[in-house]
């Protein structure tokens, strides 16, 4: 079975400033993947990146990269020079590569505040 | 090219009513789901679908039905709504894949209100 904990259920930041959203996942596959989905109030699911478990390098989108440790089960999103559009909630999700199920197991989210 | 739709976006039943949440794709994705949102429970899989006429449960699937008649439409049925199933309901759909990476697209949810 899959499982993701996502610990901080919300988190206040100032505008400008470089944000880490924590996600600990647990698995007994030795290939999957992890994904962070953004949120906004507007309530729309927006992908953000992906890091595959075989993948050497931690994977960055602009200005999302995400802290990728295989050892700890932990796959944190940072958020770069926080914006006030980042203000959502944020997802982590994760899935075996399992073909006949796409199944995505999500974490309870953070909700991410940011403050002028 | 209008990616994944739901309809309707809001809906507020009674008790012991039924309806449809429509959901439908035009990206010619083989597998479709639907997945609902409660607060401080994240998504979860109600049902999902690898194809036309194939269909299987999620961990979330009592009180619900689904059927798949095309590829581009998965349409999920409350048969006899309940207060329990007020939530946010999140159609996504996707290539088939054997790998890890399969973005999934969502889309944009339709609120559910029982009374």
């Amino acid at each position: 079975a899959q499982k993701i904990t996502q610990t901080q259920p919300g988190m206040f930041v100032q505008e400008k400033e470089a944000v880490t959203l924590d996600c600990t996942y647990d698995t007994s596959d030795p290939s999957y993947g992890l994904f962070w989905y953004k949120q906004p109030s507007s309530g729309e699911m927006i992908f953000l990146i992906y890091q595959g478990s075989y993948d050497q390098q931690n994977a960055t989108e602009g200005r999302y990269s995400l802290n990728f440790q295989k050892a700890r089960k932990s796959a944190n999103l940072v958020i770069s020079a926080s914006q006030l559009g980042d203000s959502a909630m944020y997802f982590c999700a994760m899935r075996a590569p399992n073909f006949g199920n796409e199944k995505l197991t999500f974490g309870t989210g953070t909700r991410l505040t940011i403050i002028p | 090219n209008a990616g994944v739709t739901q309809t309707p976006k809001f809906q507020v039943l009674k008790t012991g009513q039924s309806m449809t949440l429509q959901c439908a794709q035009d990206m010619n994705h083989e597998y479709m789901s639907w997945y609902r949102q409660d607060p401080g429970m994240g998504l979860r899989l109600i049902h999902y679908s690898v194809g036309a006429g194939i269909t299987d449960q999620g961990e979330v699937p009592n009180g619900y039905n689904v059927s798949r008649s095309t590829t581009e439409d998965f349409p999920l049925r409350l048969l006899s709504a309940a207060p329990s199933q007020t939530s946010v309901y999140f159609c996504a759909s996707s290539y088939q894949s054997g790998s890890s990476y399969n973005e999934q697209f969502f889309g944009p949810g339709t609120r559910l209100t029982v009374l």
